[in-house]
């Protein structure tokens, strides 16, 4: 299928702020999610996941949240530094055997100096 | 964490060609790739499963005689695009778990191909 807009959806903080990106999941099968950072004209970098059976998960500087009743997740980092700046994506594993990752829209991160 | 490779990182060719981009596994196994797409400032979109062994298994809407998928052993999977047109540029990108179900997905840095 196409996907949708042409526009990514922007977060701009000041270096230093907390920042909290938010994902609205599909699936309620869905039993692994997975944020990652893309860098322009890069692949994506793993930054940290989380299985359906928790609803917190904590890294350095960054920490994921599961709301499963509303299908959402969140990743905070902590003490946003201007190399943070890139496209978060959340993904879904939908479950099964098939190990098959859906991605979300994205959402621009912007750090200002 | 695992690396994944791809090569060309970048193509350029003439509309009617075909071209073949190839994603390794360096370090670990993978009897499981995945293979997606990316226009600008959008998502990754899901083109299809490369299984080691076997057919691939292609998403909705993507061509299976467009993009022919081989995995030929468990660390190299390729994808070429036959006869490109300008509709194809994209970026592909391929990924692989590193282990078992519902692992890690490792992606690769990703091939620009622009068809002229």
């Amino acid at each position: 299928g196409e996907s949708v807009g042409l526009h990514l959806p922007t977060l701009s903080v000041q270096e230093g702020d907390n920042s909290i990106i938010n994902c609205a999941y599909s699936n309620s099968a869905s039993d692994y999610f997975i944020w990652y950072k893309q860098e322009s004209g890069k692949g994506p970098q793993f930054i940290i996941d989380i299985r359906s059976n928790m609803d917190k998960r904590q890294g350095q500087r960054v920490t994921v949240l599961l709301n499963k009743t509303v299908k959402h997740l969140s990743l905070q980092i902590a003490a946003t530094q201007p190399g943070d700046s890139a496209v978060y994506f959340c993904a879904e594993n939908i479950g099964g055997a098939t190990n098959k990752l859906i991605f979300g829209t994205g959402t621009l991160l912007a750090v200002q100096p | 964490g695992a690396v994944v490779s791809q090569h060309p990182s970048r193509v350029i060719c003439k509309s009617g060609t075909s071209v073949k981009i190839e994603c390794r596994s360096l370090d670990f196994q993978a009897t499981t790739m995945f293979w997606y797409r990316q226009f600008p400032k959008q998502s990754l979109m899901l083109m299809a499963t490369s299984n080691e062994g076997s057919k691939a298994t292609y998403e909705q809407g993507v061509e299976k005689d467009k993009f022919l998928i081989n995995h030929a052993s468990l660390t190299l999977s390729t994808l070429t695009v036959t006869s490109a047109h300008p509709e194809d540029s994209s970026f592909y990108i391929c990924s692989a778990p590193h282990s078992g179900w519902g692992e890690t997905q490792y992606f690769g840095p990703g091939t620009r191909l622009l068809v002229l």
